[in-house]
């Protein structure tokens, strides 16, 4: 299977500390994707990170990749209450279907963020 | 316009009634997918349109259908669904192909579906 595996599942911490999620691969890849979801709602995208870059930053958000290791992760510093969400990986491999490079996302199972005020 | 729309958000049916989920964007993607998700688990892709054409289809029961009548709309008819279809349907869009391929993908809000 090319889907990443998450951990830990379930992270729980109070405001103010960083969240620390990892996803590891099998398989290669074109680049990782960190997706959140609220409760029963659509997923959001957070940042992309291509299989040449190492680390990426977006506001609190800081994305690693170890292409050598399989495997990623995602640190949101500071947390706030309104983190509280489930965060998943996406690995994307592209294929080629009548003469088009397409591209699809393989999910890890996602790690649940409890943030408490 | 960086949306995409699902409707509608809620739908409840019977084994023998036939339904019809919604989706559509504006973004001028050229690639649209349909995901199921249950509880507690990551999105299972379904299918993939590219260029109104279906791209991929991950062996979904035949009892699920479906179709993209232009570049902005995409539908997904149910028939004959069986309890355990019940889930939340995710719509999504993204670029499409060529360098952009594999890049972000735009999801919708979903359609909570319960089969009775």
């Amino acid at each position: 299977s090319q889907q990443g595996e998450e951990d830990p599942q379930a992270l729980s911490i109070q405001e103010g500390e960083n969240a620390t999620m990892n996803c590891s691969y099998k398989t290669s890849i074109n680049n990782l994707q960190w997706y959140r979801q609220n409760s029963g709602r659509g997923l959001v995208h957070l940042i992309l990170i291509r299989s040449n870059e190492r680390e990426k930053h977006s506001g609190r958000l800081r994305v690693t990749l170890d292409t050598s290791k399989k495997s990623s992760s995602l640190l949101i510093t500071a947390s706030r209450a309104a983190d509280t969400a489930s965060y998943f990986c996406a690995t994307t491999r592209r294929y080629s279907d009548r003469g088009s490079t397409l591209g699809r996302l393989y999910f890890g199972r996602g790690t649940q963020l409890t943030v408490w005020p | 316009d960086t949306e995409v729309t699902q409707t509608p958000k809620h739908l409840v049916m019977g084994m023998t009634n036939k339904k019809s989920l919604k989706c559509e964007q504006h973004m001028g993607h050229r690639a649209m997918y349909w995901y199921k998700q249950k509880a507690k688990k990551p999105p299972e892709l379904m299918f993939v349109y590219s260029y109104e054409k279906l791209s991929i289809n991950e062996s979904v029961p035949s009892r699920f259908s479906p179709e993209c009548p232009n570049s902005s709309l995409l539908n997904l008819h149910l028939h004959a669904l069986q309890p355990e279809d019940s889930a939340l349907y995710l719509c999504a869009s993204s670029q499409g192909g060529g360098e952009l391929a594999g890049n972000e993908q735009f999801f919708g809000p979903g359609t909570r579906l319960t089969v009775l």
